[in-house]
Formats: structure tokens, sequence, C-alpha cells
């Protein structure tokens, strides 16, 4: 199975910083690499598909980058609704798999 | 628009079954997959398996020798079947529009608690 290890952990910042939140995969999965977005008790919200692609309706302040085993989910200017827990997911090969996620929080 | 909600028993006996439903609208089972995707408290998510538009499945191999998935496209419903149920197996469950392998559309998830 391809392991997605997500750093840091969790990450605080003030609104209006800018960020970036890692994802590294065990073995090279070319952009086959998803990003979410979890807020509490909410469904997961797909935000970014394969490494850089962006999906309708979410705002342009999320982008994406990488390809092979390293990964990257930036996030220009954190806004407050932004302050949530962040997935990244493979869709390479069989079973596929989340990280553990990153969570975001207001410092 | 592409929904999906999940329906089923809230509470299942240890060693017990868990059926569960996931009901779509707004795409066709026969054109599109879908996944079942679980999360434990406070825990990461996982993937469970899916049910592919042919029909054909593919689960985790962790859960393979437990769970089944099927449908019923006249019905627009996806099922998910799992035995020899335990604490550990206790997550919201979530199905989720599966395209590309990956997921923009989800249920609202449902809340199972293994307990006796």
């Amino acid at each position: 199975d391809i392991v997605l290890t997500q750093s840091p952990a969790t990450l605080s910042v003030t609104p209006g910083e800018s960020v970036s939140l890692s994802c590294r995969a065990s073995q090279g999965i070319s952009t086959s690499i998803h990003w979410y977005q979890q807020k509490s008790n909410e469904s997961p919200r797909l935000l970014i598909k394969f490494a850089s692609q962006s999906i309708s309706g979410i705002p342009s302040r999320f982008s994406g980058s990488g390809s092979g085993t390293d990964f990257t989910l930036s996030i220009n200017r954190v806004e407050s609704e932004d302050f949530s827990v962040y997935y990244c997911q493979q869709s390479y090969s069989l079973p596929l798999t989340f990280g553990s996620g990153t969570k975001l929080e207001i410092k | 628009q592409v929904q999906l909600k999940e329906s089923g028993p809230g509470l299942v006996q240890p060693s017990q079954t868990l059926s569960l439903t996931c009901t779509v609208s707004g795409l066709s089972l026969t054109s599109n997959s879908v996944s079942w995707i679980r999360q434990p408290p406070g825990k990461g998510l996982e993937w469970m398996g899916v049910i592919w538009s042919n029909g054909g499945t593919d689960y985790n191999s962790a859960i393979k020798s437990r769970l089944s998935i099927s449908r019923d496209t006249s019905k627009s419903q996806v099922f998910l079947k799992m035995n020899s149920l335990q604490t550990e197996d206790t997550a919201m469950y979530f199905c989720a529009r599966n395209q590309n392998n990956n997921f923009r559309y989800w249920g609202q998830g449902v809340m199972v608690t293994v307990s006796s």
C-alpha cells in the first residue's frame, strides 16, 4: 500500500499569513494526489485534484503543486474559514489511501 | 445536482453484521462508481472499497474478508455489508462518488457505534 505522510501534524498561523502543507508519498505516484478540507462534523471537501488542478467553486487562494513523491497544498492569505483539517489522498494504485491530516489552527 | 445519502443503524452489537445503504440522486450508477470511506472518531479517513460503474468491486485488503459492496441500479442504491464487527469498527461511514478515483461528492455520513 502507498503510505502518505503529511507534515506538520498541526500548523498554527495568524489569519492573513500564507502557508504550505506537505504530503510525501512512499513511492512515486506521478501527479495522482488530491487534497481535501474537512471541518468539524462535516464531510470532506475536494480542494485540488491531480496535484494542481483547480475545482469549480473552490477559492483561488488554494493551490497545489508537486509530482513524484513530494506534494504541497498552498493557501494564500489564510482566512478564518480555512481553519480545519486537510488531507491528501492518492489515486495511483489501489487501495486508495489518505494521509493522516494536517490541522490548521489559529495562532 | 448530485447527492448521496447514507442510512443504517446507529448501533451494532459486537460480532454482528453492519448493513448500510447509500441512496444517490443526480447520477446513474451504471455510469458512475461509488466508494465507501470511514472515519473513526477523532481519526483519519480510510477507503473501504468501491463498486465500479460496470458492477465490479474492489476492496481494501485490510477488511476484504469481512466486506461486501453491492448495488440496485433501479433504486439508485449502493449497499455495504461488513460482518464480524468489533469496537474498532466504530466510525462515521461515508459514501462518495468515485470519479477518476477522487471524491468531489460525499454523503453526510452515518455514525455507527459498535457496542453491546
